[in-house]
């Protein structure tokens, strides 16, 4: 089994609707974040969480919102979705140490009409 | 904030070419990751450089590390359709405001080798 899970793997929705994306992982790892991934941008930090009572902002936070429910759970919500949020968005888990190795899921390809 | 300028941002070669990819930033970094990414997957760690001329090898893939530790290049010897993927650089340094090392990404080359 993937050590890091994502769902869904794709969605595609309309302008504002509420959208969730969750992420689960089995490593034990306290730190996780979101990434969104676009064609020539890279990838791109959208929040990050060291523990479950420290949630904290990236790169491009706006327009986004995260959940860490547990340890191994962080959710990232598009309250109002709109369509320059397609994009390809990946949870990433890490040791504490934050230069240590990073461990993606899958991915979930959001499109935004 | 810390950036990393990854070239060529395309490549295409023939199988048995050899290739090399650059990372450059003018910022210093603790350590530089290597990942590798095929389509539909996330990202997966290659390697990590850490000392300054280090040099470290993965079959036909030699990383380096620059003396300043501001920059990195991956040398891929008689590459193959295998080795077809994004690769990404992403350096770490201590971000004050944040008071927690980061990684920074680097935009990415996209490679393509053709049988």
């Amino acid at each position: 089994d993937a050590d890091v899970t994502q769902t869904p793997r794709n969605r595609i929705t309309k302008t504002g609707k509420r959208i969730m994306l969750e992420c689960s992982q089995t490593k034990g790892h306290d730190r996780m974040y979101w990434y969104r991934q676009d064609p020539g941008l890279g990838l791109r930090l959208i929040y990050y969480s060291f523990d479950v009572k420290d949630i904290n902002k990236g790169e491009i936070s706006d327009g986004y919102s995260v959940s860490r429910q547990a340890q191994a759970k962080f959710s990232l919500s598009l309250e109002s979705a709109i369509p320059n949020q397609t994009a390809l968005y990946f949870c990433a888990t890490s040791e504490m140490l934050g230069d240590s190795e990073q461990f993606f899921g899958p991915g979930t390809r959001l499109t935004v009409l | 904030t810390q950036l990393l300028e990854q070239s060529p941002q395309f490549l295409s070669i023939q199988e048995g070419e050899n290739l090399t990819v650059y990372c450059n930033s003018s910022s210093v970094f603790s350590s530089l990751q290597w990942y590798r990414q095929e389509p539909g997957e996330g990202p997966v760690l290659l390697v990590t450089v850490v000392t300054g001329g280090e040099v470290k090898k993965l079959k036909r893939l030699t990383f380096q590390f620059g003396d300043a530790r501001k920059d990195s290049s991956l040398h891929i010897t008689a590459a193959q359709p295998g080795d077809t993927g994004l690769y990404l650089c992403a350096g770490a340094g201590y971000d004050s405001g944040a008071g927690s090392y980061q990684l920074t990404f680097g935009k990415g080359t996209k490679l393509s080798v053709i049988p």
